[in-house]
């Protein structure tokens, strides 16, 4: 597609359930990236891709979340027994190997009731 | 670690007038240096890039300054539209060639356009 894509837009979510967050990059950018949004604030790394593999996970908040990414391509952020604190905008951006500039997709935004 | 901040959260400005945006970094490493705008709902979208071999990047209707002796980085936007009304986000990376780190954002200044 013409640019980085995410679904759902939109995700509420009762607390304890599990959530799975998607990213189609831009065809050809081989770095990944995900990032959390919340509310009025900036936004904060949580991990990123080249090809398949993450070379650092740190940034994930806690052992409930994970991410896989297949194919070089599409990327899942998953979130287990999700807490209110979970509730922000998922954003994930993209980025042709060698180059810094991230292109963002729209963002999920996630309510954790 | 070290983080980027933005001095103002808010800024107002009069249509057709020019803003000026301000960013400080802490970061003496970054060699890197981005600005996004963020519109209501939507993702950030990226406005203009500087290295830090340069001092001064230009684009259409925005500028960017970097000065590296006071670890300053600013977006100048000249004559504004109400379309320009966003929050605006720098956001610094200390790694060539993209980095596991991703980028380091400051909060965001929120750029009012007033009619």
């Amino acid at each position: 597609g013409a640019g980085v894509s995410q679904s759902p837009s939109n995700k509420v979510t009762e607390k304890g359930k599990d959530v799975e967050l998607r990213c189609d990059p831009i065809s050809g950018h081989t770095a990944l990236y995900w990032y959390r949004q919340s509310l009025g604030q900036g936004l904060e790394f949580l991990i990123y891709f080249q090809g398949n593999s993450a070379p650092d996970k740190s940034g994930l908040p806690s052992d409930r979340f994970s991410a896989e990414r297949t194919g070089g391509s599409v990327s899942t952020l998953t979130i287990q027994r999700t807490q209110q604190e979970d509730s922000a905008v998922y954003l994930c951006a993209s980025s042709l190997r060698g180059e810094e500039t991230q292109y963002f997709g729209p963002g999920t935004r996630l309510l954790v009731l | 670690g070290e983080s980027v901040g933005l001095h103002l959260p808010t800024l107002s400005v009069q249509e057709g007038d020019n803003s000026i945006i301000n960013c400080a970094y802490s970061n003496s490493a970054s060699d890197y240096f981005i600005w996004y705008k963020q519109e209501s709902g939507k993702g950030p979208q990226f406005i203009i890039d500087i290295r830090s071999n340069m001092d001064k990047r230009q684009g259409q209707r925005v500028t960017v300054l970097l000065n590296k002796t006071v670890k300053h980085l600013s977006l100048q936007i000249a004559a504004t539209q109400p379309g320009d009304s966003a929050v605006y986000f720098c956001a610094e990376n200390m790694g060539s060639g993209g980095g596991a780190d991703g980028l380091t954002f400051g909060k965001g200044t929120h750029l009012i356009i007033q009619p």
